[in-house]
């Protein structure tokens, strides 16, 4: 199985600041890797796939990167409505998820 | 549009058996692969189950398997997930979810959600 680790835990940062989440997978995904954002009491919702491509009707302010076993989404100016959960996913073999980043309000 | 409803959780006890139901519209329901997912309280996603659009291939978590089945039925735009032999563990919200094609794979519709808690 692919373990996925997501880091930090917890991310603290400010509206209107960048912020930088990782993933990482314990085995290469090659750009098999998608972000979601879930807010509480909601689904989730597919934000990037393709490890940099985003999905339909995602804001510009948000980018994923990397390939192989390193991952990072980007988001460029924190907005009110970005405070949530994200989780990465590797579906290159099976699914799996990785433990979730808190990006919460500094 | 698209929508996926989730349908049939509930309070079971440990060793009983639920069936869960998504219902699809929006989308050709039979033209795509589908997936179960889980969330335990206050946890992280955990994949269940996956069936390709013509029910051809199956595929478990190890977690559940031999405990619990999908299914669909495409005539009646449904998934199914027969839950037998439940555990403490396998309280959850389960969601089913929607593989895109144009989304490289990934999930990109999902339900809901439907709890299932698992208590004597």
């Amino acid at each position: 199985e692919i373990v996925m680790t997501q880091s930090p835990a917890t991310l603290s940062v400010s509206p209107g600041e960048r912020a930088t989440l990782s993933c990482r997978a314990s085995q290469s995904v090659s750009s098999n890797l998608a972000w979601y954002q879930q807010k509480p009491g909601q689904a989730p919702r597919l934000l990037i796939y393709g490890a940099s491509t985003r999905a339909t009707g995602i804001p510009a302010r948000f980018s994923g990167s990397g390939s192989g076993t390193e991952f990072t989404l980007t988001i460029s100016s924190l907005q009110s409505e970005d405070f949530a959960v994200y989780y990465c996913q590797q579906y290159n073999n099976w699914y799996t998820f990785g433990q979730g980043t808190k990006l919460e309000i500094k | 549009e698209v929508q996926l409803v989730e349908s049939g959780g509930g309070l079971v006890k440990p060793g009983g058996s639920l069936r869960l139901s998504c219902a699809a519209s929006g989308f050709t329901f039979s033209s795509y692969s589908m997936n179960w997912v889980r969330q335990a309280p206050g946890k992280g996603l955990e994949w269940v189950s996956s069936i390709s659009s013509s029910s051809s291939y199956i595929y478990y978590a190890d977690s559940v398997k031999g405990r619990f089945t999908i299914s669909r039925d495409n005539a009646k735009n449904s998934l199914y997930l027969q839950m037998n032999s439940l555990r403490a563990e396998d309280t959850a919200v389960y969601y089913c979810a929607r593989v895109g094609v144009d989304s490289n794979y990934a999930f990109d519709y999902w339900g809901q959600g439907t709890l299932v808690t698992v208590s004597s």
